[in-house]
């Protein structure tokens, strides 16, 4: 599976858009770009994935660029409630080929 | 719907004891998967399965052991504790392997 780098901690203040950004430069063509955050201690929570195209549900959109090296999740109005640890994860679709959760990335929205 | 639930969700053992850790999905979902996160990091995979009566190693297989005898549970086991092994173990489940993995709450397991 490709390797992501995402930026270790990032600030949003509450009710502006926050935009978390996702290095992937070496995936490869049947690579799907994965987002789960992490809310305090809790399990991880799912958020959107997707392949080439961008992708848009009720909790966020994912811009994938042209080339495929770098993504960017989009939180939209981020609440207090939105400060987690949030992970980019780039897998394959063979059984072996298992998520991997890296550092992420902490975001904190503030007031 | 219960989703996933783990149980214990915390233990605390003696370094050489043994214990099992139960996770049970409501889900019909086919994967199964165990992971560790250790104090500010992210979560590894340990074992992992891809249907009842199959299971395979992960990241860090070694000191565990793992069983997926029924299609709703799959049990993480630790024959021999070991400090090292403290760390906080989420199991999670998903019904295709390109779908979400729902997790469950997590269980605190304490080696000393």
């Amino acid at each position: 599976d490709a390797k992501t780098t995402q930026p270790p901690s990032m600030d949003c203040a509450e009710g502006r858009a926050a935009n978390l950004p996702c290095n992937h430069s070496t995936i490869s063509g049947n690579e799907y770009v994965y987002w789960y955050r992490q809310i305090h201690s809790q399990g991880p929570q799912y958020i959107i994935h997707g392949l080439k195209n961008n992708e848009t549900n009720e909790m966020a959109s994912l811009i994938i660029t042209e080339d495929r090296k770098s993504s960017t999740l989009i939180l939209p109005h981020a609440t207090l409630r939105d400060t987690a640890v949030y992970y980019c994860i780039v897998r394959g679709l063979n059984a072996g080929n298992m998520l991997t959760f890296g550092g992420g990335t902490r975001l904190m929205v503030k007031p | 719907n219960a989703g996933v639930t783990q149980t214990p969700k915390f233990r605390v053992l003696k370094t050489g004891q043994s214990m099992t850790l139960l996770c049970a999905q409501d889900m019909n979902h086919e994967y199964m998967y165990w992971y560790r996160q250790d104090p500010g990091m992210g979560l590894r995979l340990i074992h992992y399965s891809v249907g009842e009566g199959t299971t395979a190693k992960g990241e860090v297989p070694d000191g565990y052991n793992v069983s997926r005898l029924k299609k709703q549970n799959f049990l993480l086991g630790l024959e021999s504790a070991a400090p090292s092994q403290t760390s906080v173990y989420f199991c999670a489940s998903s019904r295709q392997i390109t779908g979400e993995l729902f997790f469950g709450e997590g269980s605190r397991l304490t080696v000393l």
